[in-house]
C-alpha cells in the first residue's frame, strides 16, 4: 500500500501567520492517465472531512483563496498564507492513484 | 441540500454482523461513485471499500475482503454496507463517502462482548 507520511503532525500557528503541511509518498502518485490525484482534507473538530484541494493544487468551490496546494510526484505540500480562527481542525492529505486509497496520519493545526 | 445521512452501525458482538445503510439525497446519486471510509483514534481514516455508479465493479481493502461487501440501489439513492465477522479492529466511525467530495456524518460501530 502507498504510505502518505505528513509532517509536523503537530503545528502550532499564530492568527495571521502562514503555515505549511508536507505529504511524502512511499511512491509516485502520477497516475498512468497523467493525473496526480493527491487530495487535501480538513476536519474541523466534531465535524467530517472536507475536501479542500484535489489532483495537487485545484482548491474546491467555497475554499478560500489563503489555501493552496503544490507538489509532485511523491512530494506535496498544503500551505495557509494567512491562518485563521476557523482553520483549527486536522489536515489530511490522500491519494487515490493507487489502490486501495489511502490517507496520511493526519496534523493538526491549533492556535 | 446535498446530503448523505448514514444508519445502522451500533454494538456487535465479536464474530457479529451488522448492515450499514446510507441515504443520498440533493445530488445525482446514480453517477458517483461511492465509498466507505472509517474513522478510529489510533489509525486514523481508512478507505473500506468503493462501488462504481452502475454497481458493477468494487473495491475492498484487502483486510476487509471477504468479509465486507458494498453495495447500492440507484432506485433507492441508497448505498450499504454488509459487515461480517466482526473484531474489535473493526471498531470505528463509518462514513458514506460520494466521490470524494460529499461526506456524511458518520455512524459508530462498536465491536464488543
Amino acid at each position: 500500500d502507498v504510505v502518505l507520511t505528513q509532517s509536523p503532525l503537530s503545528l502550532p500557528v499564530t492568527l495571521g501567520q502562514p503555515a505549511s503541511i508536507s505529504c511524502r509518498s512511499s511512491q509516485s502518485l502520477v497516475h498512468s492517465d497523467g493525473n496526480t490525484y493527491l487530495l487535501w482534507f480538513q476536519q474541523r473538530p466534531g465535524q467530517s472531512p472536507r475536501r479542500l484541494i484535489y489532483k495537487i493544487s485545484n482548491r474546491d468551490s467555497g475554499v478560500p483563496d489563503r489555501f493552496s496546494g503544490s507538489g509532485s510526484g511523491t512530494d506535496f505540500t498544503l500551505k495557509i498564507s494567512r491562518v485563521e480562527a476557523e482553520d483549527v481542525g486536522v489536515y489530511y492529505c490522500m491519494q487515490y492513484t493507487h489502490w486501495p486509497h489511502t490517507f496520511g496520519q493526519g496534523t493538526k493545526l491549533e492556535i | 441540500e446535498v446530503q448523505l445521512v448514514e444508519s445502522g452501525g451500533g454494538l456487535v458482538q465479536p464474530g457479529g454482523s451488522l448492515r450499514l445503510s446510507c441515504a443520498a439525497s440533493g445530488f445525482t446519486f446514480s453517477t458517483y461513485w461511492m465509498n466507505w471510509v472509517r474513522q478510529t483514534p489510533g489509525k486514523g481514516l481508512e478507505w473500506v471499500a468503493n462501488i462504481n455508479p452502475d454497481g458493477s465493479v468494487k473495491s475492498y481493502v484487502d483486510s476487509m475482503k471477504g468479509r465486507f461487501t458494498i453495495s447500492r440501489d440507484n432506485a433507492k439513492n441508497s448505498l450499504y454496507l454488509q459487515m461480517y465477522s466482526l473484531s474489535a479492529e473493526d471498531t470505528a466511525l463509518y462514513y458514506c463517502v460520494g466521490s470524494s467530495t460529499v461526506w456524511g456524518q458518520g455512524t459508530l460501530v462498536t465491536v464488543s462482548s
